[in-house]
């Protein structure tokens, strides 16, 4: 049962453009959503993550979208550089409710970014 | 920049054998995870640690399984009699606070059990 879906596995983009990462959750107790970057053989590096009261988080050339009512979120990277080529996870955590906040995470879409 | 460190990085074991993975969290964390990955699959959420105990476990987490905080710094996870498909990258994540804030991840000790 997949609470949390990375419905692409990978997405080649081209380097200035836009690169669209889409994840879709199901578990209506999440409120809290994480993107979060992982290179070969090293440990997922926190990107950018919202909270369910809001609709969209910025920090640079990252953008996170949330539609709660789609249970759908977006992380939008503008522009794309080589240098973002990477495993994109999304993850998601009930922060309340005796979860102790453990992530749920999708299974990763490969983002290539060509020069 | 205060990091997630785990070693080994690579651990070699027979089936059936005993491994310890190793993590010291950042110092003023309080919440504590184990994750693993096999290969080609997604990151899987194994057991988180708060206040001296477990909070919470997946269905990965057996009895096979258990986590101890033996000192001030370390974390660390025990598999009893290592299998097979124990074999996968196991990285350990650390929390300052429970609800909506970032967890930070160790670079991984990849467990290879022949």
């Amino acid at each position: 049962d997949q609470q949390v879906k990375q419905n692409s596995p990978s997405l080649s983009v081209q380097e200035g453009r836009i690169s669209i990462l889409n994840c879709d959750y199901t578990n209506s107790m999440f409120d809290y959503f994480l993107w979060y970057k992982k290179y070969p053989a090293e440990g997922p590096t926190f990107l950018i993550s919202i909270s369910s009261i809001k609709d969209k988080n910025e920090d640079g050339r990252f953008t996170v979208f949330l539609n709660k009512s789609a249970k759908h979120l977006s992380l939008h990277i503008v522009p794309s550089q080589p240098g973002d080529s990477a495993v994109y996870f999304c993850a998601a955590s009930a922060g309340y409710g005796g979860s102790q906040g453990n992530l749920i995470f999708g299974k990763g879409t490969k983002l290539s970014v060509k020069p | 920049e205060p990091e997630v460190t785990q070693t080994p990085s690579h651990q070699v074991t027979q089936m059936g054998q005993e491994v310890i993975l190793r993590c010291v969290p950042i110092s003023n964390h309080l919440y504590f995870y184990w994750y693993r990955q096999i290969l080609g699959q997604k990151v899987e959420f194994l057991v988180s640690f708060y206040n001296n105990e477990i909070s919470e476990k997946s269905e990965i987490f057996d009895d096979q399984f258990s986590v101890e905080r033996p000192d001030g710094s370390n974390f660390t996870l025990k598999i009893r009699s290592t299998k097979l498909e124990d074999s996968a990258m196991y990285f350990c994540a650390s929390k300052q606070g429970s609800a909506n804030t970032e967890a930070f991840f160790g670079q991984g000790t990849r467990l290879t059990v022949v």
